[in-house]
């Protein structure tokens, strides 16, 4: 079992629409989650990161946490073509400092 | 504030040829880390330095060496080089665990 699990995508939503990511990681001890939005030939950037159990909010962007059910989700309301991207989920296994990735949801916003 | 900085940003090898990918931050960060990226895969730990002095295999560290020169500069070398890494590769840096990773723009090495 891979240390962080994504469905590669692609997945296609309307613009406007929400579009939902999910990230399943499988270190109970994990403490620190993170959401990247690579674009192709970019390098990866930070959207939101994550600590406590519950929904944080930024701007259009939500990130969802669940340690119970070792999941994690982020939630893009009203998208937008712009955001057209691969989402990138990552963890600290354990709390350390061994950050790990996973294989990234590519989204694709369509007119 | 440069960030994190990586050299070269394009690399062509032919197989069994060595170099070495420069890596430094300014950010005075006490992690620092190297990735390759190929399709379909994201991004793939190589090693990793938690700090200055120390340094760990990650997921798929065969065929790569790493150093991590000063509490800057993390350089990642590839002794003889083989098609199978022929890749894009990432440095990245972090403060914590518990905070935002910087990457480098990337270098994208081709082995022929």
């Amino acid at each position: 079992q891979k240390e962080v699990e994504q469905n590669s995508g692609p997945l296609s939503v309307p613009e406007g629409a929400i579009a939902s990511l999910n990230c399943t990681y499988s270190d109970r001890g994990s403490q620190s989650f993170f959401w990247y939005r690579q674009y192709s030939g970019k390098s990866p950037e930070l959207i939101m990161s994550i600590y406590s159990n519950g929904d944080k909010e930024d701007g259009r962007f939500t990130a969802q946490l669940n340690k119970a059910s070792q999941y994690v989700s982020l939630l893009i309301r009203d998208s937008q073509p712009s955001d057209s991207a691969t989402y990138l989920c990552a963890v600290n296994p354990g709390g350390g400092n061994k950050l790990t990735f996973g294989t990234g949801t590519q989204l694709k916003v369509e007119l | 504030n440069a960030g994190v900085t990586q050299t070269p940003k394009f690399q062509v090898l032919k197989t069994g040829q060595s170099m070495t990918l420069q890596c430094a931050q300014d950010m005075n960060h006490n992690s620092m880390y190297w990735y390759r990226q190929d399709p379909g895969m994201g991004l793939r730990l190589i090693y990793y330095s938690a700090s200055e002095g120390t340094t760990d295999k990650g997921e798929v560290p065969n065929g790569y060496n790493v150093s991590r020169l000063n509490k800057r500069e993390f350089s990642l070398r590839l002794e003889s080089a083989a098609p199978s890494q022929t890749s894009v590769y990432f440095c990245a840096s972090t403060g914590t665990s518990n905070t935002e990773a910087f990457f480098g723009q990337g270098t994208r090495l081709t082995v022929v």
